[in-house]
């Protein structure tokens, strides 16, 4: 299955600023998907990325705040926009293998202070 | 919403097989039975997964049940490196169909 790199692995950011979540998969895969987990909680999917399409999005998810970049078909980018400290979460990136499963990173563990 | 229903919690002594439970009982004919595992906030691991017949893989076996309205997970010899939260997830075996991640259930192996 697909391997999956993922970065930055952690970041402490200040409230009001944004972070670039960087995903890159070893091969060429057409589905990608972004995840949150906050504290104590499971995985909730905040948007689908295709290539050569805008990424589509989950109840409660929007473009301005979680805009998303799918550039070719082994990489892709999450930002949190402004960031409060209700953005703390894990951010996972995921990809759909030939197989039907997923393979996921290793996951971005955001702090806002 | 998840369609599966999982213990939030179990126990399991080292070196014991360890069953995990799970029903969904609304599974439909061409959902599969998916088994991911999540150790201490790492990206969730792929463990196995079946559509009607037993599943074995050198991590676990699956074994669902006739009326497929329910599986269980079983790890042959559970290790301390096996405590994890463990979901399991229905999905049809359609491209692009995400995963819905229920809130699975945590397993501690002790020593």
């Amino acid at each position: 299955s697909a391997v999956i790199s993922q970065k930055p692995s952690r970041d402490i950011c200040q409230r009001g600023t944004s972070l670039t979540i960087q995903c890159q998969v070893d091969s060429q895969v057409t589905m990608m998907f972004w995840y949150r987990q906050q504290p104590g909680q499971s995985l909730t999917l905040i948007a689908t990325a295709n290539q050569g399409s805008e990424a589509t999005y989950e109840s409660g998810f929007v473009i301005d705040k979680f805009p998303i970049s799918r550039p070719n078909l082994t990489f892709s980018t999450l930002t949190v926009s402004n960031m409060s400290p209700e953005d703390s979460s894990i951010y996972l990136c995921s990809a759909q293998g030939d197989w039907g499963g997923y393979t996921f990173g290793s996951g971005t563990r955001l702090t806002v202070v | 919403d998840a369609k599966t229903t999982q213990p939030p919690s179990m126990d399991c002594a080292e070196g014991r097989a360890a069953n995990l439970p799970c029903n969904h009982s609304t599974i439909s004919g061409n959902e599969y039975v998916y088994w991911y595992r999540q150790i201490h906030s790492q990206g969730p691991q792929y463990i196995i997964h079946g559509l009607k017949n037993n599943e074995t893989n050198e991590m676990a076996s699956l074994i669902i049940t006739e009326d497929r309205k329910s599986s269980t997970l079983i790890l042959p010899h559970a290790t301390l490196r096996d405590t994890a939260v463990y979901y399991c997830i229905v999905r049809p075996d359609n491209y692009g169909q995400n995963f819905v991640f229920g809130p699975g259930t945590r397993l501690s192996v002790l020593p």
